[in-house]
């Protein structure tokens, strides 16, 4: 089965350029996540979908974020302009419902950089 | 606020004896917890979960233990193998908003 597939796996951009990064999640699942990896705060929530809905965007740090979910298949995640303490590995997840019983899986990640 | 700890950040162990991680947690709401591993360049992977009603969930060389009070959980791993080398990151979630909370991770290292 194929997993959660995120694109590009690599980004290398200078800063005010903007970025696009997009993920595939499990067919059937229902939730999709995006998270940001740094040392310093570790795995962050950015926002989580719904049946394609935004629930929580409580974790975008601020409006050059955005997401979408146009369709149960593909979401996005956004940033314009970028900086250069955007760079940080950027994962989506997706999970059949929620809770222990209902794990999320993870993509491998794009790890961005912001020069 | 970091509602999920790990501390000791770095493990190494022989191969074939066990491997613990510890994890503390802040928040009394979270209804269940849970472990995953990650291997350099690869998403995280679920490993084993546990309801906050349980003490004990066990899979294979996997145990993971729940002591409430304390607000601590703990995974074992035994027999350690090579292929247990990787980062191990504790998280834990509640029903009431779908979030999950993690740790920062451990990173396990098994010497054959």
């Amino acid at each position: 089965d194929a997993g959660v597939i995120q694109s590009p796996r690599h980004e290398v951009t200078e800063m005010g350029q903007e970025v696009t990064l997009r993920c595939k999640p499990i067919s059937g699942h229902d939730y999709l996540f995006w998270y940001r990896q740094t040392m310093m705060r570790g795995l962050e929530l950015l926002i989580y979908f719904n049946n394609n809905v935004p629930i929580d965007d409580s974790g975008m740090p601020e409006d050059r974020f955005s997401a979408k979910m146009p369709n149960a298949s593909f979401s996005t995640l956004k940033i314009q302009p970028s900086e250069p303490r955007d760079s940080a590995v950027y994962f989506c997840a997706s999970s059949w419902g929620t809770g222990g019983n209902q794990p999320q899986h993870f993509g491998d990640g794009t790890r961005l950089s912001i020069l | 606020d970091q509602q999920v700890k790990q501390n000791s950040p770095s493990l190494s162990v022989q191969e074939g004896r066990i491997s613990i991680l510890n994890c503390d947690y802040t928040n009394s709401m979270f209804d269940y917890f849970l472990w995953y591993k990650k291997y350099p360049a690869e998403g995280p992977t679920f490993l084993i979960s546990i309801s906050s009603i349980k003490d004990k969930n066990e899979d294979g060389r996997f145990t993971v233990f729940l002591n409430k009070s304390a607000k601590h959980l703990s995974l074992h791993i035994v027999p350690s193998q090579p292929g247990d080398s990787a980062v191990y990151f504790c998280a834990a979630g509640d029903y009431g908003n779908n979030r999950l909370a993690f740790g920062k991770g451990n990173q396990v290292v098994v010497i054959p």
